[in-house]
């Protein structure tokens, strides 16, 4: 089976940065994905690793290592529209899309 | 490239009613999932195809859920009858490899 963690809320201030870890034990491993979800929204895709290292796109960078089990997502420069919930997705090797319970993120001004 | 579609956004329905959810896949994505999503936890997976066959449906409560993809295309997702423990947003996802999309869900309201 797969157990994902990720912590519930994490607040930050309009500027700084924000890492939102994710740990994963999964019956193997075919990619981890980030999702950002907006209230009363489908969630909508960050960024997808399937092998270990950082991937950056913009202000949103995506870390992964699979013999840890572990992965990030780093935001920066935080916006107030970076309030949101926060999905860490693992694929297993049947393609099986897991998803966590998400973190809370709350940019104050 | 046109998403996810679903259909309906909305449906509030009685207890022991019955209620029924289409999702049409974004074009050339094999793998189709759909999702309840209750208020404040993470999506949890209720079915999985790949093309017209079921993957995975071990979450899926089978006495009164269920779902097919004909052609391997089109999914709809079956409530019956509909209990108020099913009221969440039901949503629609596909994939092919890396790539991925959410459909804007089906918001159940169960009374």
């Amino acid at each position: 089976g797969q157990n994902i963690d990720q912590p519930t809320e994490m607040t930050a201030t309009e500027g700084a940065i924000v890492q939102i870890n994710c740990t994963y034990q999964t019956s193997g491993f075919n990619g981890l994905f980030w999702y950002q979800q907006h209230a009363g929204e489908a969630p909508t895709f960050l960024s997808y690793n399937v092998l270990d290292g950082l991937e950056e796109k913009g202000r949103f960078s995506s870390f992964l290592s699979r013999s840890k089990g572990y992965s990030y997502l780093l935001l920066k420069e935080l916006q107030m529209k970076d309030s949101a919930s926060y999905l860490c997705a693992v694929a297993d090797s049947w393609g099986k899309l897991q998803f966590g319970a998400g973190t809370q993120v709350v940019v104050t001004p | 490239e046109a998403g996810v579609a679903q259909s309906p956004r909305y449906k509030i329905i009685e207890k022991r009613q019955s209620v029924a959810f289409w999702c049409n896949p974004i074009s050339g994505h094999a793998t189709l999932y759909w999702y309840q999503q209750i208020l404040g936890q993470g999506p949890k997976l209720l079915i999985q195809f790949q093309n017209n066959g079921v993957v995975d449906d071990s979450q899926l409560p089978k006495d009164r859920f269920s779902a097919e993809r004909l052609k391997g295309v089109d999914s709809t997702l079956k409530i019956q009858p509909a209990k108020l423990e099913d009221s969440a947003v039901y949503l629609c996802a596909s994939s092919l490899g890396g790539d991925s999309g959410f459909g804007p869900g089906t918001r159940l309201t169960v009374t």
